[in-house]
């Protein structure tokens, strides 16, 4: 039972590279998020996904891109990567009603990338 | 706009002592309110859920809280606190179907021994 898994784990790059995180889920789950992780902020929401298809900003979108695959992938792409970027990525999926008792977001573990 | 506060970035208790985590939302429709928490280096946990079938929610690890509209709060509280239970806990609201998932800032909890 993998459920949220996201690749890399580490990633160092260059001001102005670009790189795509992966992320996949087998829960069979309608929402994707991605969140970026900085120490004293929480997790900020960079972009969602309520459905294959879908996508809509977050809190901080800009800099990035996303691609809804199909319903087990979502895919971050930094275009231009920055120093402020440097971060931790999140990717977590949920079932369609979040309010409901039995439906949970579940994350991956983390995509730990510096830009230099 | 919707949103949740964190008081606190850290919080330091001593084994054995009570844990109180706070937690404000800010919402002009009904909240679902959620606690996770992350243990260093690893991914967010869910702890428990309040999605308005009872205003006190019981987790795991003997984590709960009590949802009061009346003070817009989700504060969690646990009785005895374990060295097992430093990490970085986070409160989550969403307010709809399909709605996004929105955290505050996190608090660090150290547990002294």
């Amino acid at each position: 039972n993998a459920g949220v898994t996201q690749t890399p784990k580490f990633q160092v790059l260059k001001t102005g590279q670009s790189m795509t995180l992966q992320c996949a889920q087998d829960m069979n789950h309608n929402s994707m998020y991605w969140y970026r992780q900085d120490p004293g902020m929480g997790l900020r929401l960079i972009y969602y996904s309520a459905s294959e298809g879908t996508t809509d900003k977050g809190e901080v979108p800009n800099g990035y891109n996303v691609s809804r695959l199909n319903k087990r992938e979502f895919s971050l792409r930094l275009e231009s990567a920055a120093p402020s970027q440097t971060s931790v990525y999140f990717c977590a999926s949920s079932g369609e009603a979040l309010y409901r008792e039995n439906t949970e977001a579940f994350f991956g573990q983390g995509t730990r990338l510096t830009v230099v | 706009a919707q949103s949740v506060t964190q008081l606190g970035s850290h919080v330091s208790v001593s084994e054995g002592a009570l844990v109180l985590l706070r937690c404000n939302y800010s919402s002009s429709v009904p909240p679902y309110l959620f606690w996770y928490v992350q243990y260093p280096n690893q991914g967010l946990q869910l702890l428990l859920k309040y999605t308005s079938a009872a205003t006190l929610v019981k987790g795991i690890n003997g984590f709960e809280a009590e949802f009061k509209k009346s003070e817009t709060s989700f504060h969690l509280t646990k009785p005895s606190a374990h060295m097992s239970d430093a990490a970085e806990y986070f409160c989550a609201v969403t307010f709809n179907q399909g709605g996004k998932l929105i955290f505050g800032q996190g608090t660090e909890l150290s547990v002294k021994p």
